[in-house]
Order: C-alpha cells, then sequence, then structure tokens
C-alpha cells in the first residue's frame, strides 16, 4: 500500500533565505511522485513531479526535488524563499498500475519579511 | 482554454438532504478525479473516471455517495442523506489521458456544509 508522509506541519523561514519541506513515501512499485502548492482560496497547482526520469527535478518558482530511492524521500527545496511562496504545499505518490493518488497533509510555509 | 470549473462554489444544505456537485473538466481531458478536503488535511481521493466509466472508486467512503460521468465530460458527484460529517471542501481534477504520471489540473471546490 502507498503512504506519504510529511515530516512538517508547519515551516517557517526569512525571505532570501533556503526552503525545505521533508517528504516520505512508501510504495509496493515504482511510484510517481509529485508536489503540489496550493494558495490562499486558489487551486492546487502542480510544482513539479518524478516520473523515474532525472532523480532531480526542477519545478517552477525556483523549486525542485530530488528522489532518494534508498531514503524513499521526495524533499521540496528552493534556495532562496520568496515572500509569495507563502502557501500549503502536498506531497503526492501515484502507484504504478492504478490511479490512485494519495496526498500527504501538507506543509504550511511562512516565510518572514 | 478554460480550466477546471465546478459549481456550485458554496452548497449549505441540511442534515438528511440529497445534493449534487458538477464537475466541468478541460476539454479533451479523458481523466477525472473526485477528491475531498476537509479543513488543515490534505485532498483525499474518491473516485477516478477514465472516459464515461469509475476505474477506480475505492476511495468513496460508503454508499451514500456516487459518482457519474455519462458523456465522459461533465461529472456529477452525487451524496444522499447527507451527514455533518460530509462538510468539506469538494475537489475535482482532471488530466489528459490515462498515464499516471499526467498532470492533474484541479478547478477551485465546492465547499459543502451541511447543517
Amino acid at each position: 500500500a502507498q503512504s506519504v508522509t510529511q515530516l512538517d506541519s508547519h515551516v517557517s523561514v526569512s525571505e532570501g533565505t533556503p526552503v525545505l519541506l521533508r517528504c516520505n513515501y512508501s510504495s509496493s512499485y515504482s511510484p510517481s511522485l509529485f508536489w503540489y502548492v496550493q494558495h490562499p482560496n486558489k487551486g492546487l497547482q502542480l510544482l513539479l513531479k518524478y516520473t523515474s526520469a532525472a532523480t532531480l527535478v526542477k519545478g517552477i518558482n525556483g523549486f525542485e526535488a530530488e528522489f532518494k530511492k534508498s531514503e524513499t524521500s521526495f524533499h521540496l527545496t528552493k534556495p532562496s524563499a520568496h515572500m509569495s511562496d507563502a502557501a500549503e504545499y502536498f506531497c503526492v505518490v501515484s502507484e504504478a498500475g492504478g490511479f490512485k493518488t494519495i496526498f500527504g497533509a501538507g506543509t504550511r510555509l511562512f516565510v518572514k519579511a | 482554454g478554460a480550466g477546471v470549473s465546478q459549481t456550485p462554489s458554496n452548497k449549505v444544505t441540511e442534515k438528511g438532504k440529497y445534493v449534487e456537485l458538477r464537475c466541468d473538466p478541460i476539454s479533451g481531458h479523458t481523466a477525472l478525479y473526485w477528491y475531498r478536503q476537509s479543513l488543515g488535511q490534505g485532498p483525499e481521493f474518491l473516485i477516478y473516471f477514465q472516459g464515461t466509466g469509475a476505474a477506480d472508486d475505492s476511495g468513496l467512503p460508503n454508499d451514500r455517495f456516487f459518482a457519474v460521468r455519462p458523456e465522459g465530460s461533465v461529472s456529477t458527484l452525487k451524496i444522499q442523506r447527507t451527514e455533518r460529517g460530509d462538510s468539506a471542501v469538494y475537489l475535482c481534477a482532471s488530466s489528459l489521458g490515462t498515464d499516471r504520471r499526467d498532470t492533474q489540473y484541479f478547478g477551485p471546490g465546492t465547499r459543502l456544509t451541511v447543517l
């Protein structure tokens, strides 16, 4: 069975400092992994996805994530936070052989001026 | 082109009533998903359609919930005998085809409140 654990419910950073949002997954088969962002009163938007090509995935707005099979992790990073990055971030897994997608509980990112 | 749309944006109903929530996917997208998002939680998978058929309905919580997509485009999520615990934001998403790696495009959601 597949599952996703986002290790931090809240992360607070200062503008201009690095961002790290942690995600661990459990999957029986080769998974596809995604990060989605949800801004207040806006719909979910895809940031990036891993689909068994390169393990380091680059997404929109300067975000990237690295798939580490040995650690079953897919952490999201950004070198320098911007105020507009403040939002809820969801790590998502989709397992081979099916289309059921599992969302993590989310990490709320706060960015301080 | 237009994104995924959902109607109504808000629905308030009384316990025990029947409700229908509508989703219009992006034109040409064959896959359609329904999710439920409770306050402070991530979206919870309910059902996935490929064309007209429900390919995976394992997330529907009980037989009060039912969804249809009769012509392979618009979908309706139906909830019978609503309960206060059904209160949540119901999200719809569509994707291009049959590959699980396809990006899902989400609608703005319908906020359901059961009094």
